[in-house]
Formats: structure tokens, C-alpha cells, sequence
């Protein structure tokens, strides 16, 4: 079993929908949780980060944590075209040096 | 603010060549980090460092990679001999310090390498 597990679509919207990304983990030391948007040919982006349980909300996004499941979630409401990218769920155990580790990711497309 | 530069942007070279990709990270940015990711899955570290040491290297195929990071600036990443499962994005990404608990990660835009 992977450590982080995301389904890598794709999924195709359209515009104004709400958008629900997940990602599970199998590592209960896992802390920090972190969503990544990457366009094409870009490098990725930090869009939301999380420590421990709880909801965190920033504009038109929203990021879940439920430590007791081992499961994040992403959700975008009234997603828009430019929205269109890939979406990486990242986590680490700790501070400082504690690498990230990467889901797959999932690629949304918003259709207008 | 300048963001982290990589350079080239693209290679292809046959196996068995060498190949080197370079980055310039954030100005103050103390720890840098080099990552493979493989079309299709998600980024994995291969070196860390914070100024000129490196932190982690635990994920680096030490036997063909190696990077440096000359005056804790600019880093480069080496492969030598390439193989054809080496064709991946080579992302540069550097964050301000890890002992300040920064998790934000500026990546550059990669260097996409194919190996034929």
C-alpha cells in the first residue's frame, strides 16, 4: 500500500460546480497537509496547508482533515475554467526536515 | 520577488549520456530541494539541502545522481549515465528555512529530460 493514495482522474466539471478532492494515507504520524495546484509545464503551487485535524478556508477553497480516517479533502466551489490544472495532495510527519510526500494527483478540468 | 530559475527547460540526450540541470532558488532561501516527478505521479524528493549540506539523500540513486550546492546558492544535479527510466521533470523547489517550520515550497517550473 502506498503511503498517500489519490485517484488521478481526470475529472471534468462544469463551470460553477463544486469540486471534492481526496486523498487517503496510510502513515498515522503524518501532521502537516498540504494541497499543491500544478498547470501544465508549470511547477507546482501551494494552495492550502493544514496542520492536525480541522477545516481551513480560503476564498472559494476549503481543506478537511480527519486524522481518524486518513482522509483530506479539497473542495472549490463555484470552480471556474481557470481552476483547470492538477491537483497534488502532499503531507509530512513533522517540522523542519521531514520530507513531503506527494500523491498522484488528481487533473480537474472546468468546462465553461 | 523573483521565483526559482531552472535551467535548460527542456533536454533529450541518449542513454548512457550525462546530463546536468541547474537552479537558482529564492534569494534568502536557505533549504533546497530536488525532485523527480515521473509523468503521471506526483513529485519525489531526491536530495534536500539547507545552505551548502545536505539534510536528506535517502531517495538519490547515488550510484548515477549526484547534486552539490557550491556557496549554498545555486545548486546543480548530475546524471551520469542516464537511463531511459530517468525521462521525468526535474523540479527545483526552495523554501525560506526549515528550522523556522516554513512549509512553503517554491518550486521553479522543471527541466523536462527524455532519454531515448
Amino acid at each position: 500500500q502506498k503511503e498517500v493514495e489519490q485517484d488521478p482522474g481526470p475529472l471534468s466539471v462544469p463551470e460553477g460546480a463544486i469540486v471534492s478532492l481526496n486523498c487517503t494515507y496510510s502513515n498515522s504520524a503524518f501532521q502537516y497537509f498540504m494541497w499543491y495546484r500544478q498547470y501544465s509545464r508549470k511547477g507546482p503551487e501551494l494552495l492550502m496547508y493544514t496542520y492536525s485535524s480541522g477545516n481551513k478556508e480560503d476564498g472559494r477553497f476549503t481543506a478537511q482533515v480527519d486524522k481518524s480516517s486518513k482522509y483530506i479533502s479539497l473542495f472549490i466551489r463555484d470552480s471556474q475554467p481557470s481552476d483547470s490544472a492538477t491537483y497534488l495532495c502532499a503531507m509530512s510527519a513533522g517540522s523542519g526536515n521531514t520530507p513531503l510526500v506527494f500523491g498522484k494527483g488528481t487533473r480537474l478540468s472546468v468546462i465553461a | 520577488e523573483a521565483g526559482v530559475a531552472q535551467s535548460p527547460r527542456y533536454k533529450i540526450i541518449e542513454k548512457r549520456q550525462s546530463v546536468a540541470f541547474w537552479c537558482n532558488p529564492i534569494s534568502g532561501h536557505a533549504t533546497l530541494y530536488w525532485y523527480q516527478q515521473i509523468l503521471g505521479q506526483g513529485p519525489k524528493l531526491l536530495i534536500q539541502f539547507q545552505n551548502n549540506g545536505v539534510v536528506d539523500d535517502s531517495q538519490l540513486p547515488k550510484d548515477r545522481f549526484s547534486a552539490e550546492r557550491l556557496k549554498g546558492v545555486d545548486s546543480t544535479l548530475k546524471i551520469q549515465p542516464a537511463k531511459l527510466e530517468d525521462s521525468a521533470v526535474y523540479l527545483c523547489a526552495s523554501s525560506l528555512a526549515f528550522w523556522a517550520g516554513s512549509y512553503e515550497q517554491y518550486f521553479g517550473p522543471g527541466t523536462r529530460l527524455t532519454v531515448t
